[in-house]
């Protein structure tokens, strides 16, 4: 079964960076685009890019560009996402979730979150 | 890029009827019927009900159903559910290949 494994939770103090991963398991790794989804505490969805695990190609929100780095390693069919440079308002839940083959343009398998907590 | 506009809250009384719009522009909803939906329960991943505008996936109940029409796409549960109350979300395709969330609804079952 489709499968999306992110890593554990994390504590990081402003300015510093964090790297979440999210491992796929139950399909072709490098048939499916991997997006990546935050949620700050009590707010809504917020999409922050894509990755390409294919061809290593990226996408990324305007509000994220310089900021943001998406990268994969198809050994071992996992998708990275690093946040530099963070403030609280960084503080979150982030999700990974993978988009279906073809030209389709939903998330139809999540991760199940990685709380990041940006404190001093 | 700003988010799609939902209202914050709808509410009803089971075996009801809710609609919830999702208001875009021209560069996301707009432009693409590539409107998905949401559901979030707390403490929970998303999970996907409607896709394409209008589409369902395999083993999401058809009370739920999806629209369109210019920058406005919809969400309509019908027979509303104690199971229903949640976090709606709507995400559209948008220019330059992007994608654009709602800010979300809290669907409240009476």
């Amino acid at each position: 079964q489709v499968q999306l494994v992110q890593s554990g939770a994390e504590v990081k103090k402003p300015g510093a960076s964090v790297k979440v991963s999210c491992k796929a398991s139950g399909y072709t790794f490098t048939d499916y685009y991997i997006h990546w989804v935050r949620q700050a505490p009590g707010q809504g969805l917020e999409w922050m890019g894509w990755v390409n695990p294919n061809s290593g190609d990226t996408n990324s929100a305007q509000s994220f560009q310089g900021r943001v780095t998406l990268t994969r390693d198809t050994s071992i069919s996992t998708a990275y996402m690093e946040l530099n440079r963070m403030t609280s308002d960084d503080t979150a839940i982030y999700y990974c979730a993978r988009v279906p083959g073809g030209f389709n343009y939903y998330l139809d398998y999540w991760g199940q979150g990685t709380l990041v907590i940006v404190s001093s | 890029q700003s988010a799609l506009t939902q209202p914050a809250s709808v509410s009803g009384s089971p075996g009801q009827s809710i609609t919830i719009s999702c208001t875009g522009t021209s560069s996301d909803v707009g432009s693409y019927n590539l409107v998905s939906w949401y559901q979030q329960h707390p403490g929970k991943a998303p999970k996907l009900i409607i896709y394409a505008g209008n589409k369902r996936p395999s083993g999401v109940s058809n009370h739920f159903s999806g629209s369109k029409s210019g920058n406005t796409a919809s969400l309509t549960i019908s027979g509303l559910q104690a199971e229903d109350e949640a976090d709606y979300y709507c995400c559209s395709f948008a220019d330059r290949n992007t994608w654009v969330f709602g800010g979300g609804t809290k669907v409240t079952v009476l």
